[in-house]
């Protein structure tokens, strides 16, 4: 069983639609937990940082925890043709070294 | 600020050749990372530095691939011999220090191996 796992997709969306990009865990340890978007031929970017369970909302992007299921989601509301992207989720494997672990990546294709 | 500067952006080689990457992390940033990111899955991490001492190779297959870190400041990555299924794209990426720090990563290097 992969540490973290994601579902590649590909997910195509009009333009003005909400999306909702999923993860899962498989260790209970992790507290921390990150959203990178990954544009073609470019390095992955931080989008989001989470620690521990809840909600954290920045601009359109949530991002959610469920530690309790093991459960990491993206929402993205009033989605635009430039989030079309990869969406990286990464959880922290050691506090101690700072290591992420990622997820396999969703691409994601908003069309106007 | 100056990002994460790698080069060379892509690299084709036969089988068998060697090949280095080279990687200049954000000015103050102690720590380096080379992930591995193969086609259509998420980054791997190859080696980890603090300045210039290593914290984490366990995913480095050492009978091919060798790593440093000059002065604590610039990396390389080397590959010799390649394997085709070497064929990824090596991503460097630094942070201030170790622990729940943000990564920043470069554009990457594209390597194809024939």
């Amino acid at each position: 069983q992969k540490e973290v796992e994601q579902d590649p997709g590909p997910l195509s969306v009009p333009e003005g639609a909400i999306v909702s990009l999923n993860c899962t865990y498989s260790n209970s340890a992790f507290q921390y937990f990150m959203w990178y978007r990954q544009y073609s031929r470019k390095g992955p970017e931080l989008l989001m940082y989470t620690y521990s369970s809840g909600n954290k909302e920045d601009g359109r992007f949530t991002a959610q925890v469920d530690k309790s299921s093991k459960y990491i989601s993206l929402f993205i509301r009033d989605s635009q043709p430039s989030d079309s992207a990869t969406y990286l989720c990464a959880t922290l494997g050691s506090s101690n070294t700072g290591k992420l672990i990622f997820g396999q990546g969703t691409t994601l294709q908003v069309k106007p | 600020e100056a990002g994460v500067a790698q080069s060379p952006r892509y690299k084709i080689i036969e089988k068998r050749q060697s090949v280095a990457f080279w990687c200049n992390p954000i000015s103050g940033h102690a720590t380096l990372y080379w992930y591995q990111q193969i086609l259509g899955q998420g980054p791997k991490l190859l080696i980890q530095f603090q300045n210039n001492g290593v914290v984490d190779d366990s995913q480095l297959p050492k009978d091919r691939f060798s790593a440093e870190r000059l002065k604590g400041v610039d990396s390389t990555l080397k590959i010799q011999p390649a394997k085709l299924e070497d064929s990824a794209v090596y991503l460097c990426a630094s942070s201030l220090g170790t622990g729940a720090n943000v990564l920043t990563f470069g554009a990457g290097s594209r390597l194809t191996v024939l």
